[in-house]
């Protein structure tokens, strides 16, 4: 099956640094790729839509000026955390599809820690 | 925006028994529907999926059951055994290219052996 990687799989910062989290397709290309967050004990909820060579699409409240997102291609998407606070501390997932359009690939998640 | 609920925060069962697991969605535009396992730390493992044209679809150990007219999922396990202990989500989505998944609070299940 389809495989979506992510890295790093843990980090832990300082708050007022930033953050890449790379999200990638090994054996399939992405037409898009999806971001997530999850808080602990809570459902996944989507932070925003990224279609190759596009900019991303995102939801209501996630300020985009501080998460950053990358489609640069077709097997790469990237998310960055400007500026990092404590209160970003989550579990982030990504999740890719391709041509065959509804399904999607889920990542491991990145645990991300801010002190 | 909708969003997809679920009834049960958490269901405790025997091994060897069967799980029942519920779901309400609130959209009537979705047509497609999935069934995620989500274990400690990892990202959601895709178990089974049904489409808005069907009722009911069967895999290994595990069925998902659509009622349209009140917008109700579930996921049944055959046999429940201790490695289905995990928190499962319903997801709901519109089958076509670049559609994003709307998740369900989810509901943690465990089994005791």
């Amino acid at each position: 099956g389809a495989v979506v990687s992510q890295h790093p799989s843990w980090v832990i910062c300082k708050s007022g640094t930033s953050v890449k989290i790379e999200c990638r397709s090994l054996d399939f290309q992405a037409t898009t790729m999806f971001w997530y967050r999850q808080f602990p004990k809570q459902s996944l909820m989507l932070m925003a839509t990224s279609n190759e060579g596009s900019k991303a699409t995102y939801e209501q409240g996630v300020e985009k000026d501080k998460f950053l997102i990358n489609h640069a291609s077709l097997t790469l998407s990237t998310l960055t955390v400007t500026s990092a606070h404590p209160e970003d501390s989550s579990f982030y997932i990504c999740s890719a599809s391709g041509t065959d359009a509804e399904t999607q690939y889920f990542g491991p998640g990145t645990r991300l820690l801010v002190l | 925006g909708e969003s997809v609920g679920l009834h049960l925060p958490t269901l405790s069962v025997q091994e060897g028994d069967n799980s029942i697991i519920n779901c309400a969605y609130s959209n009537s535009a979705s047509d497609y529907f999935i069934w995620y396992k989500q274990e400690s730390g990892k990202g959601p493992q895709f178990i089974i999926d049904i489409r808005s044209n069907m009722d009911k679809r069967q895999g290994q150990r595990v069925t998902v059951l659509l009622n349209k007219t009140v917008k109700h999922l579930s996921l049944q396990i055959a046999a429940t055994q201790p490695g289905d202990s995990a928190v499962y989500f319903c997801a709901e989505t519109q089958y076509q290219a670049g559609t994003a998944l709307i998740f369900g609070k989810g509901t943690t299940l465990s089994v005791s052996s």
